[in-house]
């Protein structure tokens, strides 16, 4: 099994939509949890540290169920610029140190 | 500016033939890991290492090797072991191994065999 399974799309969304992410993750004892945005042939960038009670930034919030084992990434009011593929990033429950991710998911915002 | 630096941008490579990608940083980062991307999976850890002189293998380290003499510096080599080198190599480097911190990526190298 996956240490961290997202669905891989394509999602295709009009602007202005409002498109969420779900990404679940086998190990409970997973310590911290991130979104990162890659754009095509380009490196990783951290959109965002996902939290306990929820957070938000911006357009962007995140969810974090840790009894069901997932986390969720809601874009609202999506620009042609959200357009990117969205990984889900878990660390590692024992030495911190691990690093574990989703294969990504992929949005195309349309015009 | 402080960051992470990756060279070269894209690297031939020919059957045999060992090759090194360096990757360096400037942010005082303890801890620095070097992942594969092949397409269409996720990033596979080849190796990190938490300080200078350590570092340990990651889930697919057959065929490459590091090295971590200097804090800035955590080069990769892929050698003639490694029978499917084709990826896109990234390196990245985090402040601590305390839980949430962050990673933060070098821009890529690259591979292409000949």
């Amino acid at each position: 099994r996956k240490e961290v399974e997202q669905d891989p799309g394509p999602f295709n969304v009009p602007e202005g939509a409002t498109v969420a992410f779900n990404c679940t993750y086998s190990n409970s004892a997973s310590q911290s949890f991130f979104w990162y945005r890659q754009d095509c042939r380009k490196e990783p960038k951290l959109l965002m540290s996902v939290y306990s009670s929820g957070n938000e930034d911006g357009r962007f919030t995140a969810q974090l169920n840790r009894a069901s084992q997932y986390i969720s990434l809601l874009i609202r009011d999506s620009k042609l610029s959200d357009s990117a593929t969205y990984l889900c990033v878990v660390n590692g429950p024992n030495t911190g140190n691990q690093f574990y991710f989703g294969t990504g998911t992929s949005l195309t915002v349309i015009p | 500016d402080g960051g992470i630096t990756q060279s070269p941008k894209y690297l031939f490579r020919k059957e045999g033939q060992n090759v090194t990608l360096s990757c360096e940083q400037n942010l005082n980062h303890d801890a620095m890991y070097w992942y594969r991307q092949d397409p269409g999976q996720g990033l596979r850890l080849i190796y990190y290492s938490q300080i200078v002189n350590d570092f340990q293998k990651g889930d697919i380290a057959e065929g490459y090797s590091v090295s971590r003499e200097k804090k800035e510096s955590f080069p990769l080599t892929v050698t003639s072991a490694q029978k499917n080198p084709t990826a896109f190599y990234l390196c990245a480097s985090r402040r601590s191994g305390q839980a949430g911190e962050t990673q933060y990526f070098g821009p890529g190298t690259r591979l292409l065999v000949l």
